[in-house]
Formats: structure tokens, sequence, C-alpha cells
């Protein structure tokens, strides 16, 4: 399985909703990466999970929650968003990382719409 | 401070033609470099890379990519354009071996490649 799998892959929500991300790998990877992509924008990266624990965190809004349960699963916990947080939002996952000669897999994204 | 330069948002190529996609990189020290493609719609696709050795790196789908250190360059190339390569393209620069947590992926700004009939 060389696949990033992600789930929902639109999500249209209101501002007090409360709404969640799936993101899971079955490569054995240990390095876990949300980013969040508008339209031909290049990806920002939000957070890395490095063997489970929380390494990056991009100073984004608490708005945004993230959630490793294990190492082949990443949640991303949505509440109280805002319309500019439309966008694509990328996992992405590297052997070991971050950084150095990682390549990243990424999966095909999350499309979420904020009302 | 740490960059990479994609010169032109977009390049137009008709089919069957050479096809050339800038990057340009400011990374102090030996950085890894790379190519992705996103097609539309889809997630990122890593192309290619250059860790260190031959200058010249053959990667997916007919793509190679050249370091050029004294420019500080890895031009994205392709000997005969198809219809199907249209995507955007990042180059991407990762500082080096050694940085641990702050040792990050820097993205360009991204090129649309356009390749006509």
């Amino acid at each position: 399985d060389t696949e990033v799998t992600q789930t929902p892959k639109h999500l249209v929500m209101g501002m007090t909703n409360k709404k969640s991300l799936k993101c899971e790998q079955h490569m054995g990877h240990r390095a876990m990466y949300w980013y969040k992509q508008k339209a031909k924008k290049p990806p920002e990266l939000m957070f890395v999970y490095s063997y489970e624990k929380l390494s990056i965190n991009e100073s984004v809004p608490s708005r945004f929650s993230p959630e490793c349960p294990n190492s082949s699963l990443l949640n991303l916990h949505l509440h109280a968003l805002q319309p500019e947080d439309s966008a694509l939002y990328l996992c992405a996952s590297s052997l070991t990382g971050p950084g150095g000669a990682n390549v990243l897999t990424f999966g095909a994204g999350s499309r979420l719409t904020v009302l | 401070a740490q960059s990479v330069a994609q010169p032109e948002d977009q390049v137009n190529v008709a089919e069957g033609n050479p096809l050339t996609v800038k990057c340009t990189y400011s990374v102090s020290g030996n950085p890894y470099l790379f190519w992705y493609v996103q097609y539309p719609n889809r997630g990122l696709q890593f192309l290619l890379k250059y860790i260190t050795g031959d200058n010249l790196v053959k990667g997916s789908y007919g793509f190679e990519a050249e370091f050029n250190k004294s420019q500080t360059s890895f031009h994205l190339k392709k000997p005969s354009a198809l219809v199907s390569d249209s995507a955007l393209y990042f180059c991407a620069v990762s500082p080096g071996a050694y940085g641990g947590a702050t040792n990050k992926l820097i993205f360009g700004t991204g090129t649309l490649l356009a390749v006509q009939p």
C-alpha cells in the first residue's frame, strides 16, 4: 500500500460547527503532516507529527487541533472556523522526518468550504 | 533566509517540444532539492530529487532535472512534452541533513505548465 487516504473529500461547514478531517497511511511512515493549500499556491505547513509526537506547529490558530492516535492515523479537528479557512487540506507522510532527503507522499486532499 | 524561487507563473509549450521549468534556491550548505507535480484536484506527487552525486537526475514520467551549484538552480526538463504533462509544478528544498525539527521542506510558488496539442 503506497497511498495516503484522506476523508472526507469534500466538507462544507458553518462557522459554529465541529468537524474532523481524517488521514490514514499503511506504509510504515513515522512522520505525518497537515498542509493547507489555497488555489494555485504552494502548500503551507500547519503541523508535523514525528513518531506520534507533535514536532512542528506553525503557529496555527487554536480552532485547528491536530491529533495522532497512532502511527498510521492523523486527524485534524475543526471548530469555529472562519470563511478564510476554506482551502484544500493536504495530509502527507514520510518515512522519517521532517526534513532531510525524505520524500513526502501526499493524499488527494479534503476540500473544505466554510460558510 | 532560505528560499526557493520559480520565476515563471506559467510556461506554455507545444506538444512534442522540449520543456523547461525553472527553479533557483538560496540555502546555506548542501541542500536536498525536489520537484513535485500537482494535477487538478489532486495532492502533490513526487517527481525526483537531488541529494548528491551526478548533477543530472532522472525521475518519473520522463522528467529530469539538472543541479547547477554555481547558479544555485535546479531546472526541470523533459525532451518531449505531452498534453497530459499539463499541471502545477513545485520546486522544493530541504536544508540538508542536519536541522532537527526545524528542518522543513520549503516550496517554491509553483509554475503552471500548459501543453498545447
